[in-house]
């Protein structure tokens, strides 16, 4: 079963604007995690964020943590063609171990 | 390219049979997971192991199993196909193991059961 619940489920927008992503847990975290997918192929690991941090960023990539609802964004900022792909959030659970529970990802597709 | 590496790419068998799915780890990781996903399902952990040792469990059918050998490579057995196994099969690879490791994924590899 899944963890999260990343919305949107789809997003599309213009090169150059901002894609959010919103991904929200049920249980307690001890870090979450964005990952990137490219048409079924492997996950690309993108930022991993602490349960005791509240914002990290790389690059063009802005995550956000609110561990008292349960959420977490992920911002792209100025996006681009080749950002086109599925993100998935994924959670390390403070009873769950090291498995990592995903969520069902959101679609970004960014037009030329 | 994350280091870690999944042999096949693909795989099409028929339902009953049993195929093997094999995973190197990242230079220096000591721990493997296993993944499927399918499109009903989503993202599953099936299994970790560490250093050859199995450490957690999801929800892993029972003709499902797997190991991770002394060179620390891994491999995913699965028997008695069904077409409902038809998914996507992620390896990935961590250094310890541990609950704030960052896991790295392979390519995958896809499962067809006709």
């Amino acid at each position: 079963s899944q963890q999260g619940e990343e919305d949107p489920q789809a997003l599309s927008i213009q090169e150059g604007e901002n894609a959010t992503m919103n991904c929200s847990y049920k249980t307690s975290i001890n870090n979450l995690q964005w990952y990137r997918q490219n048409s079924g192929r492997g996950l690309v690991h993108l930022i991993l964020i602490r349960s005791n941090e509240r914002e990290k960023h790389s690059g063009r990539l802005r995550v956000t943590l609110d561990t008292s609802k349960k959420s977490s964004s992920l911002l792209i900022t100025a996006s681009r063609a080749a950002d086109t792909a599925s993100y998935f959030c994924a959670t390390g659970g403070e009873t769950s171990g090291s498995r990592l529970t995903f969520g069902e990802g959101t679609q970004l597709t960014v037009n030329p | 390219d994350s280091g870690v590496t999944q042999t096949p790419k693909h795989l099409i068998t028929a339902t009953g049979q049993r195929v093997t799915l094999r995973c190197s780890p990242r230079s220096g990781d000591l721990s493997v997971y296993w993944y499927q996903q399918s499109l009903d399902q989503g993202l599953q952990f099936l299994i970790q192991y560490y250093n050859g040792e199995e450490r957690a469990k999801g929800n892993i059918l029972e003709r499902f199993s797997a190991q991770q050998f002394p060179d620390l490579h891994s491999e995913l057995n699965l028997s008695s196909l069904e077409l409902g196994d038809s998914a996507l099969y992620f390896c990935a690879s961590s250094v310890i193991g541990d609950i704030t490791d960052t896991q790295y994924f392979g390519p995958g590899t896809r499962l067809t059961v006709l």
